[in-house]
């Protein structure tokens, strides 16, 4: 069974630029939830997909959006980036009921 | 809104001794609750879990962690430390309504000494 896979690893990019982060969910799943998790502070809930379709948001801007695909992978967008975006950006997927997710290593953004 | 406190931000432990970390949760109803750990760079594992039944569950690596209603906390406990468990330990709480949607503590970093 393969875990929850999250590319790139790492990540530099410059104010107003935009990024995409890349998501695989665990075999069998098929909601995936993005957080942000800034330095010393614990991850935040961006949003959630379920079969496709945002599930729930969490309070961040528009500029972050989503998308997931019909193998339940899924990506992060993220607009015209801010030095404040720099985090580390974890992904989680859930199987059935949901309430147990599954983390990946993260992608570290850095914004400059 | 839920929130989840996490009232040590720094825990230092010798190793062997024993390990109490606190969480504290509000909440109008008995959320699901959860421990993870965090190693540098890395991303959260699993530590246990608590649903209903049993106020008291196991989980991986040794831990433990006690669910008072009464108290509105989901204490993590474990009775000998090795020097592996350094790591940040993080409590969070889901909605049962809204599966999937976690709100984390802010964390307490563990430092073990030899």
């Amino acid at each position: 069974e393969t875990g929850v896979t999250q590319s790139p690893t790492h990540l530099i990019k410059t104010r107003g630029q935009q990024v995409t982060l890349r998501c695989s969910s665990q075999s069998g799943h098929n909601t995936v939830s993005w957080y942000q998790q800034a330095l010393g502070q614990g991850p935040q809930f961006i949003f959630q997909y379920y079969r496709e379709e945002e599930n729930g948001r969490g309070n961040f801007p528009p500029r972050f959006s989503g998308l997931q695909f019909p193998n339940y992978s899924s990506e992060l967008n993220v607009n015209a980036l801010e030095l404040d975006d720099s985090a580390l950006y974890l992904c989680a997927s859930s199987g059935v009921g949901g309430e147990t997710q599954y983390f990946g290593p993260g992608t570290r953004l850095l914004v400059l | 809104a839920q929130s989840v406190t996490q009232p040590d931000i720094h825990i230092t432990v010798s190793e062997g001794a024993s390990l109490e970390l606190r969480c504290n949760y509000s909440y109008g109803a008995t959320p699901y609750l959860f421990w993870y750990v965090q190693s540098p760079g890395q991303g959260l594992q699993l530590l246990l879990k608590y649903f209903s039944g049993d106020t008291l569950v196991q989980g991986i690596k040794g831990f433990e962690a006690e669910f008072k209603r009464s108290q509105s906390s989901f204490n993590l406990r474990k009775p000998s430390v090795h020097w592996s468990d350094a790591a940040e330990y993080f409590c969070a709480v889901v909605q049962n309504t809204n599966a999937g949607k976690s709100t984390f503590g802010d964390g307490t970093t563990l430092t073990v000494k030899p």
